[in-house]
């Protein structure tokens, strides 16, 4: 079994501070982790991954999450926030076993920026 | 490169009736996925094919829902008959078996 667990439902922060998004996950097996964003009225669009390579991962528009394994944890992170990263964000765990795979969502964070 | 595409865009439709819900994938992706995405339970995977056959299902809601793939470019999720608690909006997406998943931009369902 494997779960997804997005702390916050909700942040808000200021144009040019810091975001933080945080996830945390479980899984049996060893799990590949994403970050999708979802702006208004649009489909889901990937961020980053995290597949057991390097674990702090770089995304687009000056993203990255660190896999802290020991801490279960895939927080979503960056240093200045623009007007254009409101939307909601979501942490995904994948695992794979032979042809099934197991994908699980959090349950989203919307992020506001406020000017 | 198109991307993944869904028809329709939006659907208004009154309780009982049927809902088709389409989905091109991206070409050469053996994967596709069907998600449905509401306020009260987030999103949520209802199927997924590989290689046009269905793997996994348990997210299905009822009988109600159905699924198929006849091909690596078509895929259809009907709703018959459709219920005001089926107003979500789905998501079609497709990968080539990378993880990296290619959503579609939804198909937005109301039923009256």
């Amino acid at each position: 079994a494997q779960s997804v667990t997005q702390l916050d439902s909700h942040v808000s922060v200021s144009e040019g501070t810091p975001v933080l998004l945080r996830c945390n996950y479980s899984s049996s097996y060893s799990p590949s982790l994403f970050w999708y964003v979802q702006h208004p009225n649009k489909g889901l669009q990937l961020l980053l991954k995290y597949t057991s390579a390097a674990t702090l991962v770089k995304g687009i528009n000056g993203f990255e999450a660190e896999f802290k394994k020991s801490e279960t944890s895939f927080h979503l992170t960056k240093p200045s926030a623009h007007m254009s990263d409101a939307a909601e964000y979501f942490c995904v765990v994948i695992t794979s076993s032979g042809s099934a795979r197991q994908l699980t969502f959090g349950s989203g964070t919307q992020l506001t920026v406020l000017p | 490169d198109a991307g993944v595409i869904q028809s329709p865009r939006h659907e208004v439709t009154e309780m009982g009736q049927e809902v088709t819900l389409r989905c091109k994938p991206i070409s050469g992706h053996n994967s596709l996925f069907w998600y449905r995405q509401t306020m009260m339970r987030g999103l949520e995977l209802l199927i997924y094919f590989n290689n046009n056959v269905p793997i996994d299902d348990s997210g299905m809601p009822e009988d109600r829902f159905s699924a198929k793939m006849p091909n690596a470019s078509f895929s259809t999720l009907k709703i018959q008959p459709s219920e005001p608690r089926d107003s979500a909006v789905y998501f079609c997406a497709s990968t080539e078996g990378s993880f990296k998943l290619f959503f579609g931009e939804g198909s937005r369902l109301t039923v009256l």
